[in-house]
């Protein structure tokens, strides 16, 4: 089974700063697939950024990046130019190739202050 | 917006009860993900299905059942409620089965058990 954990539980940034989340994951496969998933006060589920691992080139979404390090098992989330609309809960997931759900960390909270 | 639509919104019963969540997935969707987020146990798969037919299972209780349409929505079943029953559902769609996938979460349903 895939395990996957994210060390911070809570962290905390202020506005136009950057800051990194990290997360890592336990697995025996080869080819998967790697989320950030953020959590809003309103509880919607929203995807950040996502990674194939197959791809050495790390995924990058506007101010969102991940750092993969697939040896390692890591796969940290950086946001840029922080804002307050970023105040969430932010999660890791992990998906094997032929497997079909989400095996979600137990997510970091992040509040970005003015 | 994810196009994913769950009702009701918020759901309270008491022990004993049988409820039952709805979930719409996004057009064109074929696959439909439950999970279930609860403060002690964080975000679990529970079931999965594909085009009319069960696909995985996950931690879904005996309690619980679920089942897709022809029209593709889906519903979840949760009987003989339990206190700690109480949690935000989510369903999840995505285009396919089998390969990778991105799954769009719905806004969820909370449920309270009393």
């Amino acid at each position: 089974a895939q395990t996957v954990t994210q060390s911070q539980p809570e962290m905390s940034v202020q506005e136009a700063e950057t800051v990194t989340l990290s997360c890592t994951y336990d697995t025996s496969e080869n080819n998967y697939y790697l989320f950030w998933y953020k959590q809003p006060p309103s509880r919607q589920m929203i995807l950040v950024i996502r990674q194939e691992a197959y791809k050495q080139q790390n995924a990058t979404e506007n101010r969102f990046s991940v750092n993969f390090q697939k040896a390692a098992k890591s796969f940290s989330l950086k946001i840029s130019d922080s804002q307050l609309g970023d105040t969430a809960m932010y999660f890791c997931a992990f998906m094997k190739v032929s497997g079909y759900a989400l095996n979600f960390g137990k997510g970091t909270s992040l509040l970005v202050t003015p | 917006d994810s196009g994913v639509t769950q009702t009701p919104k918020h759901l309270i019963t008491a022990t004993g009860q049988r409820v039952t969540l709805r979930c719409s997935p996004r057009s064109g969707d074929l696959s439909v993900y439950w999970y279930q987020q609860s403060l002690d146990q964080g975000l679990q798969f529970l079931i999965q299905y594909y085009n009319g037919e069960e696909r995985a299972k996950g931690n879904i209780l005996e309690r619980f059942s679920a089942q897709q349409f022809p029209d593709l929505h889906s519903e979840l079943n949760l009987s003989s409620l339990e206190l700690g029953d109480s949690a935000l559902y989510f369903c999840a769609s995505a285009r396919s089965a089998g390969e990778w996938e991105t799954q769009y979460f719905g806004p969820g349903t909370r449920l309270l058990v009393l």
